[in-house]
């Protein structure tokens, strides 16, 4: 079985300033990673995702994430924040190994002041 | 493309009540899934559907819920009676299975407050 673990519930911060989201996961068998953003009142929508390759994944939107299987990993992180990137933020993880069911984390919201 | 439809997108309902969700995927899709989202308990699968059967319904709360997908571009989710307990966003996210890598695709969800 696999799980995710988003320590931060909440991550208040200044517009500019960097930021990072933290997720952990754990899971026997290797895995996908993804992060989704949930902005007010809308579904979620996938932000990136790992696969394979480069552990460095980047969004469209500034956003990037690194894999780190030594310590079970999936921070997100941009070095600029704006105040539009307020919403919430879920970390899920699915296994390669077929039960195709992804696990999310509880979500962290990420709160932009001016 | 329309993206995931759901209807309706608010439900207000006294308890007792029968309560059926309506959620159509996005063409070409062969998974669907059901979530509900409340503050107290987080982003929780309901039902996972592939190719129209169900799969996994260990989410499902107790046998006032149950779900359907008679075909590849309609699925429900009907709460009968509905409590208080069952307000919460509910989500419909569709897919095309690829080993798990596949990214979900969510709807704007159904508001649903049962008083």
């Amino acid at each position: 079985a696999q799980s995710v673990t988003q320590l931060d519930s909440q991550v208040p911060v200044f517009e500019e300033a960097p930021v990072e989201l933290r997720c952990n996961y754990s899971s026997s068998v290797s895995v996908y990673l993804f992060w989704y953003v949930q902005y007010p009142n809308q579904g979620l929508q996938l932000l990136l995702k790992y696969l394979s390759g480069s552990t460095l994944v980047e969004s469209i939107n500034g956003f990037e994430a690194e894999f780190n299987k030594s310590q079970t990993s999936f921070h997100l992180r941009k070095p600029s924040v704006h105040i539009s990137d307020t919403a919430e933020y879920f970390c899920a993880v699915s296994d390669s190994g077929g039960s195709y069911i992804p696990t999310f984390g509880r979500g962290t919201s990420l709160i932009v002041h001016p | 493309d329309a993206g995931v439809i759901q209807s309706p997108r608010h439900e207000v309902t006294e308890m007792g009540q029968e309560v059926t969700l309506r959620c159509k995927p996005i063409s070409g899709h062969n998974s669907l899934f059901w979530y509900r989202q409340t503050m107290m308990r987080g982003l929780e699968l309901l039902i996972y559907f592939n190719n129209n059967v169900p799969i996994d319904d260990s989410g499902m709360p107790e046998d006032r819920f149950s779900a359907k997908m008679p075909n590849a571009s309609f699925s429900t989710l009907k709460i009968q009676p509905s409590e208080p307990r069952d307000s919460a966003v509910y989500f419909c996210a569709s897919s095309f299975r690829q080993g798990g890598a596949e990214t979900q695709y969510f709807g704007p969800g159904t508001r649903l407050l049962v008083l």
